[in-house]
Formats: C-alpha cells, sequence, structure tokens
C-alpha cells in the first residue's frame, strides 16, 4: 500500500504527558498536512509543509504543539503537556503541488488521541 | 475562502441517485468548488472538483449553478458504501491548499 500512514493510530496518554505522531505521506509528495478532527465536525487545519519548510500555522496550534518534517519526507506532530481538550483525531495529508491551481490531498487514516 | 451550507443530513436508497446540495453564495470568480467525503473512521477522500463547467468522473458528478452560488453533487446509484460524511469546500485557486471543511452532509444508504 502507497498511500500516507500514520503511527500510532490510537494513543492513550494521561493529562501533562507528552505525545508524538508520526506521517508518512505519499513518496515524492512535497505537501503535508496536519489536520485536526473532533467528535461532530470536520478536519481544522493546523499546519503546512512544503518539503521541510513548515510555510503555515493555524492559531489553533498553541505553542504545546510542534510539529517538523525533517529532509521534506515524514512529519511528526508532538504535543507537550497534553490537555484533555486535545483530545481528537489527528489526520496527515499530503498533495504534489506542480504549479497548477490544483491539488488533490490524500488523507491518511489518522492518530486517535485520548487524553485522561 | 467562501463559506459552504449543506444540510446536515440525508438518506438515500441503495440504487437510486442520491443529489447533495451545497450552497456557496459568496464564492468569487476563482474559487473552486471541492467535494470530499469521509468515510466513518477513515480520512476524508476526494471525490471531484470544479469550477463552473459540470464535472463527472467514475465517482460522481458536480453540477454547478450558471451564478456559481450553489452546486450539487450526484452519486448515480448509491451503495451502502456511499454511507459517509460528504463535504463542500469552497477554495482559491492560488491558495496553497489549506481545505476548511465544514461540518458536512452525513448521508445514509439504506437497503
Amino acid at each position: 500500500d502507497t498511500g500516507v500512514s500514520q503511527n500510532p493510530r490510537h494513543k492513550i496518554t494521561k493529562r501533562g504527558q507528552n505525545v508524538t505522531f508520526r506521517c508518512d505521506p505519499i513518496s515524492e509528495h512535497n505537501r503535508l498536512y496536519w489536520y485536526r478532527q473532533t467528535l461532530g465536525q470536520g478536519p481544522e487545519f493546523l499546519t503546512y509543509f512544503q518539503n521541510e519548510a513548515q510555510l503555515e500555522k493555524s492559531r489553533l496550534l498553541s505553542d504545546r504543539f510542534s510539529a517538523e518534517r525533517p529532509k521534506g519526507s515524514f512529519s511528526t506532530l508532538e504535543i507537550q503537556r497534553t490537555e484533555q481538550g486535545d483530545s481528537a483525531m489527528y489526520l496527515c495529508a499530503s498533495s504534489l503541488h506542480s504549479g497548477g491551481p490544483y491539488n488533490e490531498q490524500f488523507f491518511g487514516p489518522g492518530t486517535r488521541l485520548t487524553v485522561l | 475562502d467562501a463559506k459552504t451550507t449543506q444540510p446536515t443530513s440525508m438518506d438515500c436508497a441503495e440504487g437510486r441517485a442520491a443529489n447533495l446540495p451545497c450552497n456557496h453564495s459568496t464564492i468569487s470568480g476563482n474559487e473552486y468548488v471541492y467535494w470530499y467525503r469521509q468515510i466513518h473512521s477513515q480520512g476524508p477522500q476526494y471525490i471531484i472538483h470544479g469550477l463552473k463547467n459540470n464535472e463527472t468522473n467514475e465517482m460522481a458528478s458536480l453540477i454547478i449553478t450558471e451564478d456559481r452560488k450553489s452546486s450539487t453533487l450526484i452519486l448515480p446509484h448509491a451503495t451502502l458504501r456511499d454511507t459517509a460524511v460528504y463535504y463542500c469546500i469552497v477554495r482559491l485557486t492560488d491558495s496553497w491548499g489549506k481545505l476548511q471543511f465544514g461540518a458536512g452532509t452525513q448521508v445514509v444508504v439504506t437497503p
């Protein structure tokens, strides 16, 4: 399967702990996105990378959140000092941007975070 | 990006066409209409997009009104596997790709 993969699929942690999620995009996709989705809502944009450069961060991404994409390949999303409000599904997507107006985003299955 | 309005939910009988409406009355001339869907416990999946002409692919058809203020996604022969939340999204053509999802329409296909 050459789709977007995310690990772990589920994470349960205690409030105050740090967690890290990993996303492996489709090979050669130069754009990578992180979204967060709470129950009953559509995904909300968190941040975006073009290759290894993080070009945009949502106001939802507090200073407890950090994302990296070293070497423009896989990406990690870390949440420090987790809070119960961080409980959500964290989705990763990737796309290939070649200069045109359209770039379909391919989503991974998500990592479901539960903060106790 | 323009805001969209969709019904909260709709039912459809298996084998029949499902017509999903979307209002985007504030759409501007350089904004595309995109449709994604999300099957339970999966990430969203791209369906189709269009600017002003009607579009069709192997999954669905997209009908955009002449004034571009609304559109309809048509699933020609709904199957049980089409049960999902369907999102209508409007995005700038020169946007770097951020998708702004609303709450979408929960479509339930029944036997």
